[in-house]
């Protein structure tokens, strides 16, 4: 399976700012998939980013507040901006394994908004 | 009605014992089920994976499907303390994964 690399792996930010997170896969992939999990809870799918094109948001997630960048088919960075406390969570990338072998994680984000 | 469903636990089973985790799942059309387990602190760690109906074992673990009733199940034989986890149920649905909220698991010496 894909090995992910993503960082910060944490970080405590004042409120109002924005915070980039970052994932690098050592291969190429086609879609990258970016997570929420918020304390105590499951995760839940932000949005689906392909290269070459527009992120796909789920529902409850807008593109002003997570923008999300995919310049080619091993990065991607997803921006938190505008944070508030509520935005506390850990933020996880993902990628599609080979042959549909389910999804890999990175190691995950575990942001503080203060 | 949520997409996964997962009794959140926790499930407390000895060590040695069989742990029997369970999920149902709502889109009819779904083809792939995964059991993934979580230490606390870290990111999901696949362990299962199944597509077809019936048991898939792999080791001390079983995953169990059954497409007519929507339901996916894991056992998990000979209890180790190292099982003790969230262990969460995901399911595909028009071409992304969705999670259950997981289930709690922890074996007692």
């Amino acid at each position: 399976s894909a090995v992910i690399s993503q960082k910060p792996s944490r970080d405590i930010c004042q409120r109002g700012t924005s915070l980039t997170i970052q994932c690098q896969v050592d291969s190429q992939v086609t879609m990258m998939f970016w997570y929420r999990q918020q304390p105590g809870q499951s995760l839940t799918l932000i949005a689906t980013a392909n290269q070459g094109s527009e992120a796909t948001y789920e529902s409850g997630f807008v593109i002003d507040k997570f923008p999300i960048s995919r310049p080619n088919l091993t990065f991607s960075t997803l921006t938190v901006s505008n944070m508030s406390p509520e935005d506390s969570s850990i933020y996880l990338c993902s990628v599609e394994g080979h042959a549909n072998y389910g999804y890999t994680f990175g190691s995950g984000t575990r942001l503080t908004v203060v | 009605q949520k997409e996964v469903e997962q009794n959140s636990g926790p499930l407390s089973v000895p060590e040695g014992a069989i742990a029997s985790l369970n999920c149902t799942y709502s889109d009819r059309g779904s083809q792939s089920f995964f059991w993934y387990r979580q230490y606390s602190g870290k990111s999901p760690e696949l362990i299962m994976f199944i597509y077809s109906n019936g048991d898939k074992e792999d080791g001390r673990f079983t995953a169990q499907l059954n497409k007519a009733s929507q339901y996916v199940s894991l056992l998990i034989r000979d209890s180790q303390p190292s099982d003790s986890a969230t262990y969460l149920c995901a399911v595909d649905s028009a071409s992304k994964i969705i999670f259950g909220s997981g289930t709690r698991l922890s074996i007692r010496p």
